[in-house]
Formats: structure tokens, C-alpha cells, sequence
């Protein structure tokens, strides 16, 4: 069965550190990968996606993510966090059958960040 | 503004009282859904709808109906509500299925229900 696995439920980070949370998927076939974050109290806003070609993918307010077959992952990276930064972080992957439309989601890795 | 709008943002009930959350986009998108999202458990997709008066159930549909009876219009209804539907719900809508380069779904701000 299709599924996401974000290791780490919590992470926190210095301001100006790097950054990298971690994304593992089970897939059968060539997957479609997206990475969302929700800040409190919103909707969830889409980073970057992944579907064919370059295995780096650049997003939304300096991040990227790498997919790595041979892992199977699609870890979210950022060289250097900002204090808005901290929100709760979701790797999802597309649904085999597009008919459904569904994404089927990790559980989110929540980041704070430390002044 | 194009925009997924939910409405109640925030619903406290009593079980067994009938209610409906309401969603609508503006994108004149094909597909719709609705997922739950609860602690440690992420998102799970509720229903879906590929269009006008065709929805299916996703991979958590008991207590929950849904209508597609206009295109930009998707109603989650809850007949007889019950404390273990307390949970985030958010609709999405996006323009094409999932399994093409262009496919990415579109998130309303959420509806934050509790069941007592």
C-alpha cells in the first residue's frame, strides 16, 4: 500500500541554521511528490512538487527538495530558516489512479524556530 | 481572487445534530475533495467528486455525505454528528486528476468542528 513517513514529529532550529526534514514514501511506480506547510491556523499552502526530470526541485520561499529514488525520499531542505518559517510541515505523494484525486499524506513535522 | 472558501471556519455542535460545512472554489476546477485532519494521523481523504453529480468515497467516508449538484460547489454534511468526527476538515478543489504534471490541489482554510 501507498504510504508517507515523516520520521521526526518535532524539530526545532536556531534562526539563520540549516534546515532538512525528512520525507520517506512507499510507491509503486514513478511518484508524484509534494511538500506543503500549514502555519497556524491556515490552510495548507503548496511548497514544491516533484513529478519527472531534475531530482532537485526548487519552491516557494527558498526551498527545495531532492528526490532520491534509491531512498525512496523527498527530503525538504532550506539553507537558512527565518523565524516565519515555523509552521507544520507535510510531505504528501499522489494517489495511484488518478480517478481518486487524492493525496495521501505524512503526519506532518511540526518546526519551531529558536531566536 | 482565485480561492477555496469554507464556511463555518469554526462549528462547535452537540452529537446528533445535523450540520453542513460548506465549500466552494472560484477556479472552475474539475475535481473536489474532502480530508480530516487529526493529530499524528495527517490528512485522510473523506469523499471526492470528478465532477457534477459524481462523487466517491475516500479512504475515511462513515457519518459523512457529500453533493456535487454545481461545479464549484462541494457540501460536506454530517446527518448525525458524533464526538469522533471533532477534527480539521479541509476542502480541496484541483483543475485536473492526479497523475499529470499540472496536478496540484488547492486548499481552503479549514473548518475546525468539535462534537460534544
Amino acid at each position: 500500500a501507498q504510504s508517507v513517513t515523516q520520521p521526526d514529529i518535532h524539530i526545532t532550529v536556531s534562526e539563520g541554521a540549516s534546515l532538512e526534514l525528512r520525507c520517506n514514501y512507499s510507491y509503486g511506480a514513478t511518484p508524484y511528490l509534494f511538500w506543503y506547510v500549514q502555519s497556524p491556523g491556515q490552510g495548507l499552502q503548496l511548497l514544491l512538487k516533484y513529478f519527472s526530470g531534475d531530482t532537485l526541485v526548487q519552491g516557494i520561499k527558498g526551498f527545495e527538495a531532492e528526490f532520491k529514488r534509491s531512498q525512496s525520499s523527498f527530503n525538504l531542505r532550506k539553507p537558512s530558516v527565518h523565524w516565519s518559517d515555523a509552521a507544520e510541515y507535510f510531505c504528501a505523494v499522489g494517489a495511484e489512479g488518478g480517478a481518486t484525486n487524492k493525496l495521501i499524506f505524512g503526519t506532518g513535522t511540526l518546526l519551531a524556530v529558536q531566536p | 481572487e482565485a480561492q477555496v472558501t469554507q464556511n463555518p471556519r469554526y462549528l462547535i455542535t452537540v452529537t446528533g445534530k445535523k450540520l453542513t460545512v460548506t465549500c466552494s472554489q472560484n477556479m472552475n476546477h474539475e475535481y473536489m475533495s474532502w480530508y480530516r485532519q487529526d493529530p499524528g494521523l495527517g490528512l485522510r481523504q473523506i469523499y471526492y467528486s470528478m465532477n457534477v453529480e459524481v462523487t466517491d468515497k475516500g479512504d475515511v467516508p462513515e457519518g459523512y455525505k457529500v453533493s456535487r449538484k454545481e461545479k464549484r460547489n462541494f457540501p460536506l454534511i454530517l446527518e448525525s454528528p458524533s464526538p469522533n468526527q471533532t477534527s480539521l476538515y479541509f476542502c480541496a478543489s484541483s483543475p485536473y486528476g492526479a497523475g499529470t504534471s499540472d496536478y496540484e490541489q488547492y486548499f481552503g482554510p479549514g473548518t475546525r468542528l468539535t462534537v460534544t
